[in-house]
């Protein structure tokens, strides 16, 4: 089966600079690789999802870049705000059935 | 637009009690519907899937199991909990034809 590593999992930033999240992932079969955010007791939600024919999406401050031959995947999120303070997950999905989580990364923007 | 719901929020049950959890889906048609558990501080395990009614997929053997009697209902099972059954459970779907998936509210669980 598929196997999602996502790396740091714990992440400092100071207010302003950017933060970056990689995961990398095992089953060349996979297509949609989804980024959720979850805060503190809710539930995650989803923030941008890239597909496997797209090597880059972007959407504000957060960027997703995707490359299918190395087989990675990251999240950018750029001029960080306290507010962007979370657990991120990534994940990665070859049929839209089944969904492979990464472990998550803690972010935490210092004001 | 679709919405998702789950019930009970908050559960506290003593080991070897039952445990059933629901989650329906509105707005959509023939959703693929998930079961996940997050342990405190840690990742989402998949438990359950199914891509539509009477149809499961379980991914990890254990005392839970899961049922769907109907096209947008989605139940979570257990006959007797144990101390390691404690945690956050989460619904999700996916449908309308894409991969989009979207959680629940979430359900925690507590087994004292």
């Amino acid at each position: 089966g598929e196997n999602v590593e996502q790396h740091p999992s714990t992440l400092s930033v100071q207010e302003g600079d950017s933060a970056v999240i990689k995961c990398t992932y095992s089953d060349s079969a996979s297509n949609y690789f989804p980024w959720y955010k979850q805060e503190l007791g809710k539930r995650p939600q989803l923030i941008i999802d890239i597909r496997s024919n797209v090597g880059e999406k972007k959407d504000q401050r957060i960027a997703v870049t995707l490359n299918k031959t190395a087989k990675h995947f990251s999240l950018h999120i750029t001029e960080t705000q306290p507010e962007d303070s979370a657990v991120y997950f990534c994940a990665a999905s070859n049929t839209g059935n089944q969904f492979y989580f990464g472990t998550g990364t803690s972010l935490t923007v210092i004001p | 637009s679709q919405t998702i719901h789950q019930w009970p929020a908050t559960l506290v049950q003593p080991v070897g009690s039952p445990l059933s959890l629901e989650c329906t889906v509105e707005g959509t048609s023939n959703p693929n519907l998930y079961w996940y558990r997050q342990a405190a501080g840690r990742g989402l395990q998949l438990l359950f899937y199914s891509v539509g009614i009477g149809q499961i997929s379980s991914e990890v053997p254990q005392n839970l199991s899961a049922s769907r009697p109907q096209d947008r209902q989605f139940i979570l099972s257990s006959k007797k909990l144990l101390l390691s059954d404690s945690g956050f459970y989460l619904c999700a779907w996916t449908g309308g034809g894409t991969y989009e998936q979207y959680f629940g509210p979430g359900t925690r669980l507590t087994v004292t």
